[in-house]
């Protein structure tokens, strides 16, 4: 079945413990990227990545660190989270370069920082 | 600045009725529309999408309109139904197929 998969789903964690979301796809997509959904606010895209070793920021990349080591996964970083980080979070994948296709959309991971 | 907008925060509709969710992008670039539905706990799905060298595309109840000279589109859902029920949010990609820019959402209720 293709999918994206956020792990964990929830965590709750304290400011500055560093700690990781991990997102894997199965679909062989070069695309990857990471929002954050607030209220109000929709969906603001933090990191994205084109490729393996290709990564850009987004609109709110403050405080985010990812990386694309392998084409499958895309993990995102907190190094030091604070409580403006209490977010839900969503990983997506796509194809690159092929204009009419979707993007797929992970189940979510809800962080809270305290 | 929002390339992609969606100025209604929350609209509700009757059961029965049309629901018409608006967007407006800014970027001439853009070349693909897509709509997403995201129920609560849940991640967005997609539901509907359009090319720039269309101004209509319909799948069953949902149908999407495309206005390029007015840089608008819009989703129409007809008839409502309280499974419709959810946040839409309006996205678009650029020609070159690189990054996806959403919009921050419309909360559609269907009142039964």
């Amino acid at each position: 079945e293709a999918q994206v998969t956020q792990n964990p789903r929830y965590l709750i964690t304290v400011t500055g413990k560093k700690l990781t979301v991990t997102c894997s796809q199965n679909m062989n997509h070069e695309y990857m990227s990471w929002y954050r959904q607030d209220p109000g606010l929709g969906l603001r895209q933090i990191y994205y990545s084109m490729n393996v070793e290709v990564t850009d920021k987004g609109d709110v990349p403050e405080g985010y660190k990812v990386s694309r080591k392998e084409k499958r996964n895309f993990p995102l970083i907190l190094e030091s989270p604070s409580p403006n980080q209490t977010s839900l979070y969503f990983c997506a994948s796509s194809f690159t370069g092929m204009v009419n296709t979707e993007a797929f959309f992970g189940q979510g991971t809800r962080l809270t920082v305290v | 600045d929002q390339q992609v907008k969606q100025n209604s925060p929350s609209l509700s509709v009757q059961e029965g009725r049309i629901s018409i969710l608006n967007c407006d992008y800014t970027n001439s670039m853009f070349d693909y529309f897509l709509w997403y539905k995201k129920y609560p706990a849940e991640g967005p799905t997609f539901l509907i999408s359009i090319s720039s060298i269309k101004d209509k595309n319909e799948d069953g109840r949902f149908t999407v309109f495309l206005n390029k000279s007015a840089k608008h589109l819009s989703l129409h859902i007809v008839p409502s139904q309280p499974g419709d029920s959810a946040v839409y949010f309006c996205a678009s990609r650029d020609n070159y197929g690189q990054n996806f820019v959403f919009g921050p959402g419309t909360r559609l209720s269907v009142l039964p």
